[in-house]
């Protein structure tokens, strides 16, 4: 049972580069997140999705771009990388309803765009 | 929309002393959940104590305790007996509870306070 896994750990780009950060995770959970985590502050949520083939926007959508054709798979989309895109990038999972709501969280991707 | 404030953006208390980390939050919800999450150097997001906004009973675990003041919208954690490994930033969260279950809003986060264990 790895959790919630997230590729690459670390990845370089150059303003107006595209990319994709990946998310997987196997606790079959429906309720999948996307979070950034800027330089001293705390994290925000740019993404999330209830389940498969259904996503909404949270408070960082711009420049962004999400899609979940599978339960396990929840990736984000970066088109056209800017400076402001530089960031840690945290993906999270949650069962749905009760169980205390507890969030798991991969261990983050950082991205800088220079 | 739901504001979480941190206030104290660094603490540094000696091995085996007890700190307190405030938080409070605005919020017109009257369900939710709170948090703290620890962020180690490592940068892993671990869940440290939640508490249910229904719950009048303040929540414990282990060297771990809260002080949950719904009406002064306040929820601040204790850690007792401290040690090297509690150095880390932690963060205050909260999360909106909805009726027919699911988190679907997602945690909205403090700015964190940076907590140093000294030896």
């Amino acid at each position: 049972n790895a959790g919630v896994t997230q590729t690459p750990k670390f990845r370089i780009l150059k303003i107006g580069q595209s990319m994709t950060l990946q998310c997987t995770q196997d606790m079959n959970h429906n309720y999948m997140y996307w979070y950034r985590q800027d330089p001293g502050m705390g994290l925000k949520l740019i993404y999330y999705s209830v389940g498969a083939g259904i996503t909404d926007k949270g408070e960082v959508p711009n420049g962004y771009n999400v899609s979940r054709s599978t339960t396990e798979d929840f990736p984000l989309r970066l088109e056209l990388a800017a400076p402001s895109q530089t960031s840690v990038y945290f993906c999270a999972s949650t069962r749905s309803l009760a169980e205390t709501y507890e969030q798991y969280f991969g261990p983050g991707t950082r991205l800088t765009v220079t | 929309a739901q504001t979480v404030t941190q206030s104290q953006p660094e603490m540094s208390v000696q091995e085996a002393e007890t700190v307190t980390l405030s938080c409070t939050y605005d919020t017109s919800e009257s369900n939710y959940y709170l948090f703290w999450y620890k962020q180690p150097p490592s940068r892993q997001m671990i869940l440290v104590i939640r508490q249910e906004a229904y719950k009048q009973q303040n929540a414990t675990e282990n060297r771990f305790s809260v002080n949950f003041q719904k009406a002064a919208k306040s929820f601040s954690l204790k850690i007792s007996d401290s040690q090297l490994g509690d150095t880390a930033m932690y963060f205050c969260a909260f999360m909106k509870h909805h009726l027919t279950g699911g988190g679907a809003d997602g945690l909205t986060f403090g700015k964190g306070t940076h907590l140093i264990i000294q030896p």
